[in-house]
């Protein structure tokens, strides 16, 4: 059966702060597909990555990098520099080949302060 | 639109009263998911069309929730007799890839159903 645990439920810190989001997951599938998503208070949720299991660079995009370990199972957010736009819950979610729904985490609400 | 849309926004149904919710996903998008998400939790699945074809409904909670897409773009989700439980927010996601590419999905705001 397909897990994500997302251990940090809330996270605040202040406006260029850097901030991690970690997540684990766990999975019997060779092949698979992590994603983070974001969800600002509009209840929307924003795509930002998605990663299959064949490919462990890391990757930058902006403000925002992402760290995938096989090894450790995990794939974490870190939000360099952090704004107050950046306050959201966040959710990593997991699928596998075998079985395409998305298998949330709980959300980590990361709260930005000016 | 350009994004997903979903309607109504928010919805206060009387226990026992039926309900209809609204999806109209991204144009051309073969792929249409439903998720539950109850409050300080992360959504869960309870549906997939894939064009009209509904190939999965395991996640739906019991028999009083129903879903259609009936012309494969604009979708239904109907719960009859609600419950308290039922109150969540339902998010409908539309993806342009059949589900054998694990693409993401897009995500709609959602509609915010309160069973009183």
């Amino acid at each position: 059966a397909q897990k994500v645990t997302q251990a940090q439920t809330e996270i605040s810190v202040v406006e260029k702060e850097d901030v991690t989001l970690d997540c684990v997951y766990e999975t019997r599938d060779t092949t698979y597909y992590l994603f983070w998503y974001k969800q600002p208070p509009s209840g929307e949720l924003v795509f930002l990555i998605r990663r299959n299991s064949f490919d462990e660079q890391n990757e930058i995009s902006g403000r925002y990098s992402w760290n995938f370990q096989k090894s450790t199972s995990s794939f974490n957010f870190t939000i360099t520099a952090s704004q107050v736009v950046d306050s959201a819950v966040y959710f990593c979610a997991l699928s596998e080949r075998s079985n395409y729904k998305l298998t949330f985490g709980k959300g980590t609400l990361l709260t930005v302060n000016p | 639109g350009a994004g997903v849309s979903q309607s109504p926004r928010y919805k206060v149904a009387k226990r026992g009263q039926d309900v209809a919710l609204r999806c109209d996903p991204i144009s051309g998008h073969v792929s249409l998911f439903w998720y539950q998400q109850a409050l300080g939790q992360g959504p869960e699945f309870l549906t997939y069309f894939q064009n009209e074809a509904q190939l999965d409904k395991s996640g739906l909670p019991s028999d009083r929730f129903f879903a259609e897409r009936p012309e494969g773009s604009v979708s239904t989700l109907k719960i009859q007799r609600t419950q308290q439980e039922d109150s969540a927010v339902y998010l409908c996601a539309s993806s342009p890839r059949t589900v054998v590419m694990n693409t993401e999905a897009f995500f709609g705001q959602g509609t915010r159903l309160t069973v009183v």
